[in-house]
């Protein structure tokens, strides 16, 4: 299985300000793919990275992927209240058995 | 609009009794589905790989007779916690990838929450 892990645990910023959290893993893989998930509500897909792409963008989403250190980092922009949520990682390799860290709990302050 | 559908939401039920959750993938066929649990402010914790036409994939630890998962078609997977026990309190969520262009992309349920009381 791959396994992402993704750091902080907990962020807690102001409305506006940008935020920055981390994944890092241990094997090789195909791609990396960020997810949301609200308080009690299923993940939602947010971004994909492939291996071969070094970054990323989508609306207030910025991914990066350095697969020499094997990390990735989703920045979100302008962030707003709405924003509050975890964000997780889970990487891919081929027919893959996707799992997930504890993830990074992002609180957005109005 | 979901592309997979989750159902019950929630269900509060008595220790001792089985509680059945469905798994849907609306307008594609899964042939595999992914069934996690997670605990408050945990991860995701894979238990098994829900595989149509055959046995399901457990992950270590996870007991089989404890939760019977079946798919029974392309776009149903059912998760069933038998006898069910406070401990088994938690909240489930289900998977499917939609291999577009194999992107290994997952569309999940809204997941079930279950109170065993």
């Amino acid at each position: 299985s791959q396994q992402g892990e993704e750091d902080p645990q907990a962020l807690s910023i102001q409305e506006g300000e940008n935020a920055t959290m981390n994944c890092s893993y241990k094997t090789s893989i195909n791609n990396l793919q960020w997810y949301r998930q609200n308080s009690g509500r299923g993940l939602v897909h947010l971004i994909l990275i492939r291996s071969n792409e070094r970054e990323k963008h989508s609306g207030r989403l910025r991914v990066t992927l350095d697969t020499s250190k094997k990390s990735s980092s989703l920045l979100i922009t302008a962030s707003r209240a709405a924003d509050t949520a975890s964000y997780f990682c889970a990487t891919g390799r081929g027919s893959y058995i996707p799992t997930f860290g504890r993830g990074t709990s992002l609180i957005v302050h109005p | 609009g979901a592309v997979v559908s989750q159902h019950p939401s929630w269900v509060i039920c008595k220790s001792g009794t089985s509680v059945k959750i469905e798994c849907r993938s609306l307008d594609f066929q899964a042939t595999t589905m992914f069934w996690y649990r997670q605990f408050p402010k945990q991860s995701l914790m894979l238990m098994a790989t829900s595989n149509e036409g055959s046995k399901a994939t457990y992950e270590q630890g996870v007991e089989k007779d404890k939760f019977l998962i079946n798919h029974a078609s392309l776009t149903l997977s059912t998760l069933t916690v038998t006898s069910a026990h406070p401990e088994d309190s938690s909240f489930y969520i289900c998977s499917a990838p939609r291999r577009r262009a194999n992107t290994g992309e997952l569309f999940f349920g809204e997941g079930s929450r279950l109170t065993v009381l």
